[in-house]
């Protein structure tokens, strides 16, 4: 069974770059069957799709995001990453990790568990 | 961006009520659209892809119908463990968007 784990800093400054990392076992994420993307969710609010991965480095980013943000696959570590540049308080939130599948329309299935990253000095 | 409007975002029910849940979207998105719920402190959790495929291990009195601008959630009958937010996502167009959510809380 698919499993996906995120980490990373739960404290940013304002200013610095996020660094997240997802971690998937049972799978590998060098399939073309599958993207690879990132949610995320502000405390007491929606959902907000961030980015999305290729197997072959394909990358589609949410316009409001797209000038800060960088998604990257590590096929050796079985990892994927999201990094968000510039990072302001509005950027506090539960960010997410998922899989794609990779068909017109492809839903995101199962999803990692979360982590909370909240911006503070 | 494609804007997907839920309504209600705040439904009061009792447990064996039936509960329908719609998602428009700002124009045509085919049957791209998931259904997830998210309870609190957890991950989203697929129900419903292509507007109207149950994923496996959903139960049956999920389901899901609609294309084009207009679709529906629909509980059959509600029970203790479906008291969650639901949230529609448009899979057509980029960016991918979320529906503001729908809160089911108990009666």
């Amino acid at each position: 069974q698919l499993q996906l784990q995120e980490s990373g800093p739960g404290l940013v400054k304002p200013s610095e770059t996020l660094s997240l990392t997802c971690t998937v076992s049972g799978g590998s994420i060098s399939s073309s069957s599958y993207h690879w993307g990132w949610m995320r969710q502000p405390p007491g609010k929606g959902l907000e799709w961030i980015g999305t991965m290729s197997y072959s480095g394909n990358t589609f980013y949410n316009s409001s995001l797209q000038s800060r943000v960088t998604i990257s696959l590590d096929t050796s570590k079985n990892q994927f990453s999201l990094k968000l540049s510039s990072v302001t308080a509005a950027d506090t939130a539960v960010y997410y990790c998922a899989r794609r599948i990779n068909t017109a329309g492809g839903w995101f299935d199962p999803w990692g568990q979360g982590t909370l990253v909240t911006v503070s000095s | 961006d494609i804007q997907l409007t839920q309504s209600p975002s705040f439904l009061s029910a009792s447990v064996r009520d039936r509960v329908t849940i719609t998602c428009r979207a700002s124009q045509g998105i085919n049957t791209y659209l998931a259904w997830y719920q998210q309870k609190p402190g957890k991950a989203p959790n697929l129900l419903i892809y292509g507007a109207s495929t149950l994923q496996s291990g959903v139960p049956s009195r999920f389901s899901g119908s609609g294309s084009g601008t207009e679709f529906t959630l629909t509980i059959s009958s509600l029970q203790p463990e479906d008291f969650a937010t639901y949230y529609c996502q448009q899979l057509n167009y980029y960016p991918l968007t979320f529906g503001g959510g729908t809160k089911v809380e108990i009666k």
